[in-house]
């Protein structure tokens, strides 16, 4: 079943803007992570919070994470044309539990 | 080098067929995946193996077999293909329940 849900689904700016996307997820969580996947390329991955972590950084990338709302986001600081791809958020349960991965947001940076 | 590479990289086929998608990583990781992503982008996990053992088998129909030889391959075989089955399949593979590294893909198209 689903877990994350991105927000919004679709996301145009321009370059050198920021960019802030949003997963909400339902049960409780052992990891939360975002991955980006440019079009017809497999996913990359962007970065790991744990659930005992509120904020983490990695380079133009801050992640969140609030746990009593079941909610994380992705801030791309400065954003180029190079970004433009979709994000994804995957969270897991615990132990051997799968990946499970939201919809999605599709960004678009416009230079 | 290619850390996950699948083979092939397109593949087409008519309804009823049997076909395989291969599958190898060289990061020696204990652990491999195979995903499911259809044409609105929605990415599920299907199976997972470690050290060749299944641990995870989600609702898949079992015209889908996945095979490990060893560690580093994982196969999916799919019989009797049908139209519902076009989609692009992903392998992945993680060390413990750390970041997941991802194939190109493999796109399918059932006609």
């Amino acid at each position: 079943s689903q877990q994350g849900e991105e927000d919004p689904q679709a996301l145009s700016i321009q370059e050198g803007e920021n960019a802030t996307m949003n997963c909400s997820y339902k049960t409780s969580i052992n990891n939360l992570q975002w991955y980006r996947q440019n079009s017809g390329r497999g996913l990359v991955h962007l970065i790991l919070i744990r659930s005992n972590e509120r904020e983490k950084h990695s380079g133009r990338l801050r992640v969140t994470l609030d746990t009593s709302k079941k909610s994380s986001s992705l801030l791309i600081t400065a954003s180029r044309a190079a970004d433009t791809a979709s994000y994804f958020c995957a969270t897991d349960s615990s132990g051997n539990t799968p990946l499970v991965f939201g919809k999605g947001t599709r960004l678009s940076v416009i230079a | 080098d290619t850390a996950v590479s699948q083979t092939p990289k397109y593949l087409v086929t008519q309804m009823g067929n049997d076909k395989s998608i291969k599958c190898e990583q060289n990061l020696g990781h204990d652990t491999m995946y195979w995903y499911k992503q259809d044409s609105k982008k929605f990415l599920k996990i299907m199976f997972s193996y470690n050290n060749k053992e299944l641990i995870i088998n989600e609702t898949v129909p079992n015209r889908f077999s996945p095979k490990s030889p060893d560690k580093a391959h994982l196969n999916l075989h799919i019989n009797s293909l049908e139209l519902g089955d076009s989609a692009v399949y992903f392998c992945a593979s993680s060390q413990d329940q750390n970041e997941q590294f991802f194939g190109p893909g493999t796109r399918l198209t059932v006609l």
